[in-house]
């Protein structure tokens, strides 16, 4: 059975800290692996990866995949209260995807 | 400009009644998705369709039932045979099956049993 877990489940941060979300997975056929952010509704999405080592980045966030330990992790630098959300980890594979359980950031002024 | 419309936003349905969920996308997109979200969880697949007239369960399809018969349209019922139906539920689409490029979510439906 295909399982992506996130950690930590939640994350309370001051403005300006910096923070690293998990996500490790074990998923057979893997294709690509995605990270959202869900503010209220829809997720919206942010990186997609497909191979090691790589880093994405846009603006303050970055995202690396590392497909030999099974995991990948989303970095926010210099967090603003507009980063709190829940950021979820889904893994793709042929015909289906499998998400975590995501993460709740939650930045203080 | 292109996207995922789904309707209503909020529904209340007394128990033992059927409800229908819309979904309804302009992005020519192949693939469509019915995921429900419970608090504190993630997504979890209801049904999915890769091309009109033919719809795959997902991992919690009991008590769900799907049709696609146009490429633009997948609405979800809710039947009573769900036990446990007040969740929020998204739907999306993809270019392809795979969601090899991500997905494109709508907005939500936050369905609650009274």
């Amino acid at each position: 059975e295909d399982k992506v877990v996130q950690s930590p489940l939640s994350l309370v941060v001051h403005e300006g800290d910096t923070v690293t979300l998990n996500c490790s997975y074990e998923v057979t056929n893997f294709r690509s692996l995605l990270w959202y952010k869900q503010e209220k509704k829809a997720p919206t999405f942010l990186f997609m990866l497909t191979s090691s080592g790589i880093e994405k980045k846009s603006g303050r966030l970055s995202s690396i995949l590392d497909k030999k330990e099974l995991f990948s992790i989303l970095n926010i630098t210099a967090t603003q209260t507009g980063d709190s959300a829940v950021y979820l980890c889904a893994v793709m594979r042929a015909g289906k995807s499998t998400f975590g359980d995501g993460t709740t950031l939650t930045v203080k002024p | 400009d292109g996207g995922i419309t789904q309707s209503p936003k909020y529904l209340f349905r007394k128990e033992g009644q059927n409800v229908t969920l819309s979904c309804e996308q302009n992005l020519n997109h192949d693939a469509m998705y019915w995921y429900r979200q419970d608090p504190g969880q993630g997504l979890r697949l209801i049904y999915y369709s890769q091309i009109v007239n033919d719809f795959q369960k997902g991992d919690i399809a009991e008590g769900y039932s799907v049709s696609r018969e146009k490429k633009e349209s997948f609405p979800l019922t809710v039947t009573s045979a769900q036990k446990n139906p007040t969740a929020f539920y998204l739907c999306a689409s993809s270019i392809d099956l795979a969601g090899y490029y991500g997905y494109t979510f709508g907005s939500g439906t936050r369905l609650t049993v009274v």
